[in-house]
């Protein structure tokens, strides 16, 4: 099955750019989506297909995705950025089925 | 807006079966648009995608809880369930439901419910 690699943890400080990964084979040929989640609450999508950001999500936040790596981009990061943060794909190789990273712990210094 | 709310016991004894609800508002769930979808966290770890379904009934379930999970759709009340067999202690997590847009992103969540599986 397919697995997608996340960092366990990222520190930043606030005003920096935090940059959070997402390794896979090939995952430049999937869509990867990222997810925000603070304690105790729901995941939030932040940006999917890639790159594209919901209505409501700050700009920024932005998305690449090539070859073997994904990353989601926080520029500017402020305290209330700090959160768990997932990524997930769809393996079109397997019947329908949906994948997510390990998860991202991202401290604001 | 859409809003999607989980419901069903947060207790579970083991060997039973976990049964939950998710009740759908601001939207169709038959606009043929969106799957539907199950997720779950176990406590301190990260999302574990269950399964989803669309509004016809095809579902697709994570290989690994395949044999025990139960996903079905009631349109009539804008509503679908999660059905878990022989849950065990590993089976506690917070449960979301979730609006699966294509291609194959959540676009829309519930906000959880813990089921806990003791005796």
């Amino acid at each position: 099955s397919y697995v997608l690699t996340q960092p366990p943890s990222v520190s930043v400080a606030p005003g920096q750019t935090a940059r959070i990964t997402c390794g896979g084979n090939n995952i430049g040929s999937k869509s990867v989506h990222w997810y925000q989640q603070k304690p105790g609450q729901a995941p939030v999508l932040v940006v999917y297909d890639d790159s594209d950001r919901p209505s409501g999500i700050p700009e920024r936040f932005s998305g690449s995705n090539s070859g073997n790596t994904a990353t989601l981009t926080i520029s500017r990061v402020e305290a209330g950025d700090e959160a768990d943060y997932y990524c997930q794909v769809w393996d079109s190789s397997s019947d329908h089925h949906v994948v997510f990273g390990g998860g991202t712990k991202l401290t604001v210094l | 807006q859409v809003q999607l709310q989980e419901s069903g016991p947060g207790l579970v004894k083991p060997s039973q079966t976990l049964s939950l609800t998710c009740t759908v508002s601001g939207g169709s769930i038959s606009s043929g648009d969106y799957y539907w979808s199950w997720i779950r966290q176990p406590p301190g770890k990260g999302l574990e995608w269950i399964g989803y379904i669309y509004y016809s009934g095809s579902t697709y379930y994570n290989p690994s809880l395949k044999s025990r999970v139960t996903i079905s759709v009631d349109t009539s009340k804008n509503q679908f369930s999660l059905k878990l067999s022989s849950v065990t202690a590993a089976d506690t997590a917070v449960y979301y439901c979730a609006r699966v847009s294509l291609p194959y992103r959540f676009d829309y969540w519930g906000q959880g419910t813990l089921v806990t599986v003791s005796s």
